[in-house]
Formats: structure tokens, sequence, C-alpha cells
């Protein structure tokens, strides 16, 4: 059974970059669409984009060239930067592969 | 970005009610919509893909159709644990968009 833990800090300090690493365990991350989707608290998901196996990615232009995904498949992991966060980027981060396995979730604050 | 309108945001319901939550897309996306369900302090839960290809493990009182703009997830008599909250998204248009949630309560 495939499973997803986004690990990270919890709290990001305004203007600094939030960085994300999504395990993978109990399969290969090769062949695979990762997915970012994020959920600030009380709000609806947002879809923040994916990183295919081989490195291809699709960004949310919402996101205006802020994020970066890699996957590092020695270590069967996908990683999230978020450049210049403000308040805006509080939020539980979900890694998703396909969008069938999730991950738990990780709670990043933005907050000096 | 293609805009996908949930409806309604909230629905009070009772065990054993059949239920429906629609999503309007604001454009042609064909059948490239899942629906999704959380619960608090959870990860969301696919259950539907494709409009109305179930997830594996999902409970057949569980069904999605639709096709083109207009969706609808339907629960055929419900449980005491579908109360939740649930939402669709669209995957034939980058980026894809989410619905903007419907919380299912108990009357």
């Amino acid at each position: 059974q495939v499973q997803l833990q986004e690990s990270g800090p919890g709290l990001v300090k305004p203007s600094e970059t939030l960085s994300l690493t999504c395990t993978v365990s109990g399969d290969s991350i090769s062949a695979y669409y990762w997915n970012w989707i994020r959920q600030p608290p009380g709000k609806g998901l947002e879809w923040l984009g994916y990183i295919y196996s081989t490195g291809r990615t699709n960004y949310n232009p919402s996101l205006q060239s802020r994020v970066t995904f890699s996957v590092d498949t020695s270590k069967n992991q996908v990683s999230l930067k978020l450049t210049s966060v403000t308040a805006a980027d509080t939020a539980v981060y979900y890694c998703t592969r396909e969008l069938q396995y999730w991950g738990q979730g990780t709670l990043v604050t933005v907050s000096s | 970005d293609i805009q996908v309108t949930q409806s309604p945001s909230s629905l009070s319901a009772s065990v054993g009610d059949r239920v429906t939550i629609t999503c309007r897309a604001s454009q042609d996306i064909r059948n490239d919509l899942g629906w999704f369900q959380q619960k608090p302090g959870k990860a969301p839960k696919r259950l539907i893909h494709s409009t109305s290809i179930l997830q594996s493990g999902v409970p057949s009182r569980f069904s999605g159709s639709g096709s083109g703009t207009e969706f609808t997830l339907t629960i055929s008599s419900l449980q005491p644990e579908d109360f939740a909250t649930y939402y669709c998204l669209q995957h034939r248009t980058f980026p894809y968009t989410f619905g903007q949630g419907t919380k299912l309560e108990i009357k």
C-alpha cells in the first residue's frame, strides 16, 4: 500500500522560502504524476501543480513563478519550494499521487 | 481558468436521505471531473473519477453523472459516516480547479 508523508517546517517567516518534502513508501515514485494541493484553514482546496517522475512540471499560474517542484528518485521523494511567502500562503499542504493517494498533509504557517 | 461552481454550499439531511450535489463548469470539460470527500482534520479522499467511475472500495451508494459542463454526485441513502465536505475537481484543463465545496451536515 503506497503511503505519502509530507514534512517540513511548520512556521516560515514572511518573504522567506517554504520547503516541503513528500516521502513515498510502498511503491516507486517513477511513472506517476505527483500533485501538490493546499488548503488554507477553514477554506477550500487549491491545486498548486504537478511533477511527473521524469521532472516534467505544470504549475498553477496563480503562484506567479514562486513555486518549484522537484523529484529525487534515489530517495523516493518529491519536493516543493515556494518563495517570497506571505500570510496568504498559510495552509495545509498535501502531496498526492495522481489525486488517488494522499499524504496526511502538513500545516505551514507564515508569520514573523 | 475554468471556473467550477458547486452547489449547494451546505446541505442538511438525515440518515437514509438521497442527496445530490452539483458542479457546473464554465467550459466543456468532457468527463474530466472527480469527486472528493473530506472529513475534519483529514486529507481528501477521491470517491469518483472521470465523472462516474467509482474508486475501489467506495460504497455503491455513491454515484456520479454528467458530461460537458454539468455534473452531479448522488448519495442514494445517507449513512452516518457520509457527513463530510465534498469537492469536485475538473482536470480537463490547466490549472485544475476545485469547486468551492459542499458541507453535508446532519439534520
